[in-house]
């Protein structure tokens, strides 16, 4: 079965800071990631996707995400964040044939 | 260019009562399904639509009832509600499940919904 792991409930960082929010997943089988974003009493929007080709994928709002396959990761990054960053965010799995998968979150909060 | 609608945006229920969340995507899309957010513990599948007529189970499906009368409509109903059941409700669509499900999910603002 798969699984996704979100490492970190909530990251603080400092506004301009680069951030880093990991996601890790378990799969036997080859998989599609996506990562979403939630604004406050909204529902969630695609930042990014990786299909297959390249694993440096590019998303909207300046961030981006490498997929690992030797580490199972795809991790979401950010050079420099601005206040407009502050949101939840979701790593998301699928496998051909099977239903997504969401982790639990992690709320960024940016302090200025 | 509406997208999903959900309706309502809030409701409070008394425990036993029954009501229908509305959710309406004018995308086309074949896919559409229901999610319960809860703290913690991200988003998680209640019931999903391959197609209209199609319906099947996901990961917390009791306790709700769905049907898919027409492409764009996808309505969830609670038959009892119970304290249990209160979340955030979001329905989201997506083009098809035909390519192994490498499409993006299109969610609409949600539902909140307190159950007393």
């Amino acid at each position: 079965a798969q699984s996704v792991t979100q490492l970190d409930s909530q990251v603080p960082v400092f506004e301009e800071a680069p951030v880093e929010l990991r996601c890790n997943y378990s799969s036997s089988v080859s998989v599609y990631l996506f990562w979403y974003v939630q604004y406050p009493n909204q529902g969630l929007q695609l930042l990014l996707k990786y299909l297959s080709g390249s694993t440096l994928v590019k998303g909207i709002n300046g961030f981006e995400a490498e997929f690992n396959k030797s580490q199972t990761s795809f991790h979401l990054r950010k050079p420099s964040v601005h206040i407009s960053d502050t949101a939840e965010y979701f790593c998301a799995v699928v496998s051909s044939a099977s239903k997504i998968i969401f982790g639990s979150g992690t709320r960024l909060s940016i302090r200025p | 260019n509406a997208g999903v609608t959900q309706t309502p945006k809030f409701q409070v229920l008394k425990t036993g009562q029954s009501m229908t969340l509305q959710c309406a995507q004018d995308m086309n899309h074949e896919y559409m399904s229901w999610y319960r957010q809860d703290p913690g513990m991200g988003l998680r599948l209640i019931h999903y639509s391959v197609g209209a007529g199609i319906t099947d189970q996901g990961e917390v499906p009791n306790g709700y009832n769905v049907s898919r009368s027409t492409t764009e409509d996808f309505p969830l109903r609670l038959l009892s509600a119970a304290p249990s059941q209160t979340s955030v409700y979001f329905c989201a669509s997506s083009p098809g499940w035909g390519q192994g499900g490498n499409q993006p999910q299109h969610f609409g603002d949600g539902t909140r919904l307190s159950i007393l």
